[in-house]
C-alpha cells in the first residue's frame, strides 16, 4: 500500500515562528505536492515537486517555501508563520510516467492542523 | 483559469441515491478524479474518468460527459459511512501532474 506520511497531525505556533511540515512517501513516486485545505474552497495547491531540489509554485505559494533534499521527503516551511496561515496542510505524492501507473492519481497523507496564535 | 464547481451539501437517507454534479471549465482537460474525504481524514481515491460514459464500481458510479463539461458521482444503497466529502478533482493535461480541484461537496446520511 501506498503510504504518504505528514510529521504532525496538530501543531500550535505563534506569530512570527518558523515553522516546518514533513511530508514522506514510500512508494517512490516522482511528484510530490503541498496544498491547504479551507472550508467553501477546497484544495488549494502551494508548491509542487517533480524531482529531488525541484519545485515549482502553485495557486498561493506566498509566504510558504518548500525544500526536496530526498525523492521521498518533501518540506513545506513557513518562514515566519501569520494567523491567516492557519489551516489543515495535505502533502500528496504521484507517479510522473503514466506507463508506471494508470492516471496521476495522486496519494495523500493524513494532513496537519496547523493553528497559528 | 479553472472554474470547477459542485454543491456545497447535499442530505441522503440511508438506503437511498444521490448523485453529486460536477461541472467544469478548464484550460485543458485530460481526466476527472472523485476522491472521498471523510473528516479529519486524507482523501483517498474513487474513480477516475477519461472517456465519457458511465464506470461503475460497486455502489458508486462516476459518469462524464466531455462536450459537456460535467460529470456526477452516483453514491447508491446509501450507507452512514457514506457521509463525507467528495472532490471533484480536473487533471488538465497528461504530462501536467498538478490537479484541480473543487471546493468539495459534503453529504450527509441519515437514518
Amino acid at each position: 500500500d501506498v503510504k504518504v506520511t505528514q510529521s504532525s497531525r496538530y501543531l500550535v505556533k505563534r506569530t512570527g515562528e518558523k515553522v516546518f511540515l514533513e511530508c514522506v512517501q514510500d512508494m517512490d513516486h516522482e511528484n510530490m505536492f503541498w496544498y491547504r485545505q479551507d472550508p467553501g474552497l477546497g484544495l488549494r495547491l502551494i508548491y509542487f515537486s517533480y524531482d529531488v531540489k525541484m519545485k515549482e509554485k502553485g495557486d498561493i505559494p506566498e509566504g510558504y517555501s518548500v525544500s526536496r533534499e530526498k525523492k521521498e521527503r518533501f518540506s513545506l516551511i513557513l518562514e515566519s508563520a501569520s494567523t491567516n496561515q492557519t489551516s489543515m496542510y495535505l502533502c500528496a505524492s504521484s507517479f510522473i510516467l503514466l506507463d508506471r501507473g494508470p492516471n496521476n492519481e495522486q496519494f495523500f497523507g493524513p494532513g496537519t492542523r496547523l493553528t497559528v496564535l | 483559469g479553472q472554474n470547477i464547481d459542485q454543491p456545497t451539501e447535499m442530505t441522503a437517507t440511508e438506503g437511498a441515491i444521490v448523485q453529486i454534479n460536477c461541472t467544469y471549465q478548464t484550460s485543458g482537460f485530460n481526466g476527472l478524479f472523485w476522491y472521498q474525504q471523510h473528516a479529519g481524514e486524507a482523501p483517498t481515491f474513487l474513480s477516475y474518468n477519461v472517456l465519457d460514459g458511465l464506470e461503475e464500481k460497486g455502489r458508486f458510479s462516476s459518469f462524464l460527459s466531455r462536450s459537456k463539461g460535467y460529470s456526477y458521482l452516483l453514491l447508491k444503497e446509501l450507507q452512514m459511512k457514506d457521509s463525507a466529502s467528495y472532490l471533484c478533482a480536473v487533471s488538465p493535461t497528461s504530462n501536467d501532474y498538478k490537479l484541480s480541484f473543487g471546493a468539495g461537496t459534503t453529504v450527509t446520511v441519515r437514518a
